[in-house]
């Protein structure tokens, strides 16, 4: 089955620092999908990639997709306590059998 | 406001009893999903409905079930059956199960077995 990989699983930044999470497939990836969680809350909807090569921002957030369309990433510039959460990226897994599957989520900790 | 709304926020449950978990969504969207979340496994897929009155089993369905009657509602029943109930179930929607379509989530319902 396929299978998402986030690393780091946590990471702690000071302010205004940036920081990159990756998010890694063992297949090629037909649709990655980047969210947002606060802890016992919804997930807030990011960014979605489907291209190699693809890459979309928004504010501080950039998102890319590598041309395997395997890998991707989550940069974000100058960090701000508000940026601190649970960043979750998914998947789909194509054909007729609809499948999201979810890596298990990084943990960032913005320090002021 | 559009959106999706879980509910209860919080519930205890008996071992032993059945519980139901509601989700509404006023997006007009077709495809409803629901997700549990445990610390450091992510979401899993428990069960997803692309359209009114069809619903599919997700990675986890034992112990639970589904009824999609009316294109708002997908509400979620934890059964006696399910052996390891507490959890975070989160509800989602999107316009269709294809890739490319964005999925919403609603914010979610602890559930706890005492």
């Amino acid at each position: 089955s396929q299978e998402l990989e986030q690393s780091p699983q946590s990471l702690i930044v000071q302010e205004g620092k940036n920081l990159t999470i990756n998010c890694t497939s063992s297949k090629t990836l037909y649709g990655l999908y980047w969210y947002k969680q606060k802890y016992g809350e919804g997930l807030i909807f990011l960014m979605m990639l489907q291209k190699g090569g693809e890459e979309k921002s928004h504010e501080k957030i950039t998102a890319k997709l590598d041309e395997k369309k395997q890998q991707s990433s989550l940069h974000i510039t100058a960090s701000q306590p508000s940026h601190a959460g649970i960043y979750l990226c998914g998947e789909y897994s194509g054909g007729s059998n609809y499948k999201l599957t979810f890596g298990k989520g990084t943990l960032l900790t913005v320090n002021p | 406001d559009g959106g999706i709304t879980q509910s209860p926020k919080y519930l205890f449950r008996k071992e032993g009893q059945n519980v139901t978990l509601s989700c509404e969504q006023n997006l007009n969207h077709d495809a409803m999903y629901w997700y549990r979340q445990d610390p450091g496994q992510g979401l899993r897929l428990i069960y997803y409905s692309q359209i009114v009155n069809d619903f599919q089993k997700g990675d986890i369905a034992e112990g639970y079930s589904v009824s999609r009657e009316k294109k708002e509602s997908f509400p979620l029943t934890v059964t006696s059956a399910q052996k390891n109930p507490t959890a975070f179930y989160l509800c989602a929607s999107s316009i269709g199960v294809a890739s490319g379509n964005t999925i919403y989530f609603g914010e979610g319902s602890w559930l706890t077995v005492v």
